[in-house]
Parts: C-alpha cells; sequence; structure tokens
C-alpha cells in the first residue's frame, strides 16, 4: 500500500514568488494534516482537515499561507508571497481514526526561499 | 507547549538496549504518552503509545511510571538504523476527546540518538 506522497520533494524560490505544495494522504484516511518543520525543530501543525472541512486552522498564517482539501481526498497548501522566514520542510500526514492511534507522515518538501 | 523534557541527545552502542526518558509530570488522566521517530530526511514515523500499562510492539516498549509523570522506550537491540530523533508526546486520546488544542500532536525538539558501531 502506498504511503502518503507529497510533492516536490525540493522547491527553491526567490522570495516574494509563489509556491505550493500537493499532498496525497492514504487511501481512506479521513484526516489530513500539515505540519512545518524548521531546522532543529519538532513538526509544528499549520492545518488540520476532518475530510473537506479544516477544523483547526489556528496556526496557519493566513496572510500569506492558504490550502484547501476538495472532495476530502488530496490537498494542496500555497504560500504567495513567500517570504525568507519560510524556509522549511513542510510534512504531510493523515490518519483513519482523527490520530488517536497514528499519524502516517509523508517525507516532506523542503522549501528554500532566496 | 510540548509538556514533556527530553534529553536532548543520548548515546547508544549498536546491539545494546537504547533507554530513551522523558518526563510529563503535568500528564492528566485522559492523555496518553506517544512515541515517533524521526530518521533524517524523512518524515516522523509512530514507535507505541500508551496510557498507563507497560506497552510493547515489535520495535519497541514503553515503560510508563505507576504515577504517570515520566516514562521509558526502550529499543531492545539498537541497530545503526536506529540512529534518529526520537520524540515524546503526550495528548489526549479516544474519539471523544478529539477536540480541542489538547488533541494536537504537539512535538518537541526530542532526543538524537545515536547508534555507534
Amino acid at each position: 500500500e502506498a504511503g502518503v506522497v507529497q510533492s516536490p520533494r525540493y522547491k527553491i524560490i526567490e522570495k516574494k514568488q509563489p509556491v505550493a505544495f500537493w499532498c496525497n494522504p492514504i487511501s481512506g484516511h479521513n484526516t489530513l494534516y500539515w505540519y512545518l518543520q524548521n531546522l532543529g525543530q519538532g513538526p509544528e501543525l499549520l492545518i488540520r482537515y476532518e475530510n473537506e472541512e479544516a477544523v483547526d486552522d489556528s496556526q496557519l498564517p493566513k496572510d500569506r499561507f492558504s490550502a484547501e482539501r476538495l472532495k476530502g481526498v488530496d490537498s494542496t497548501l500555497k504560500i504567495q508571497p513567500a517570504e525568507l522566514g519560510d524556509s522549511a520542510v513542510y510534512l504531510c500526514a493523515s490518519s483513519y481514526d482523527r490520530g488517536f492511534g497514528e499519524l502516517f507522515f509523508g517525507e516532506g518538501s523542503r522549501l528554500t526561499v532566496l | 507547549d510540548a509538556k514533556t523534557t527530553q534529553p536532548p541527545s543520548m548515546d547508544c552502542a549498536e546491539g545494546r538496549a537504547a533507554n530513551l526518558p522523558c518526563n510529563h509530570s503535568t500528564i492528566s488522566g485522559n492523555e496518553y504518552v506517544y512515541w515517533y521517530r524521526q530518521i533524517h530526511s524523512q518524515g516522523p514515523q509512530y514507535i507505541i503509545h500508551g496510557l498507563k500499562n507497560n506497552e510493547t510492539n515489535e520495535m519497541a516498549s514503553l515503560i510508563i511510571t505507576e504515577d504517570r509523570k515520566s516514562s521509558t522506550l526502550i529499543l531492545p537491540h539498537a541497530t545503526l538504523r536506529d540512529t534518529a530523533v526520537y520524540y515524546c508526546i503526550v495528548r489526549v486520546g479516544g474519539l471523544e476527546n478529539s477536540g480541542g488544542s489538547n488533541y494536537k500532536l504537539t512535538f518537541g525538539k526530542g532526543t538524537l540518538l545515536t547508534v555507534n558501531p
């Protein structure tokens, strides 16, 4: 069974440019998460979806970040415009039972903003 | 806040048991202890979780003290591939508690375990 798939794996852009990350969760997982991980730190939750609904987006910087999960399957996280401080790894995870047992993470998308 | 305290780093010899401690003195009665690990350049991987009884699976054992204020993750025979950052997390468990901020899986900085040959 395929795990959580993320793309692109690496992205280098100049500041003020837009960027988008895509995530395909494990089939049947209704809960999807986007995490941000800065170098040397643990992952921090940006947004959590239950099916199509964003049930927790309190940590998402809404002035430049947006996310969507149309049809309750795959999801896109967008940054527009990107700033130097956005350089980080963006991790997507999914779970079946609202995360009670286990979250399954993708390999992440590493963003470098120049 | 992560609500847990872990040493920043530990070393272990290959083939020996690795014992990773975690303090969670403010844990609530309905909070579980979860352990994840993150190998370099990969996403975090679930290891094990427990409420108050000791737990064991194919990856590790989790020992929780009787007062639940601390726990230890045990890798019985560490290999070089176990070198990773290990995160101890406390969070509310159970579907009926899936809302609210204490439901979140909040990662701290974890413990970097280095297994040496």
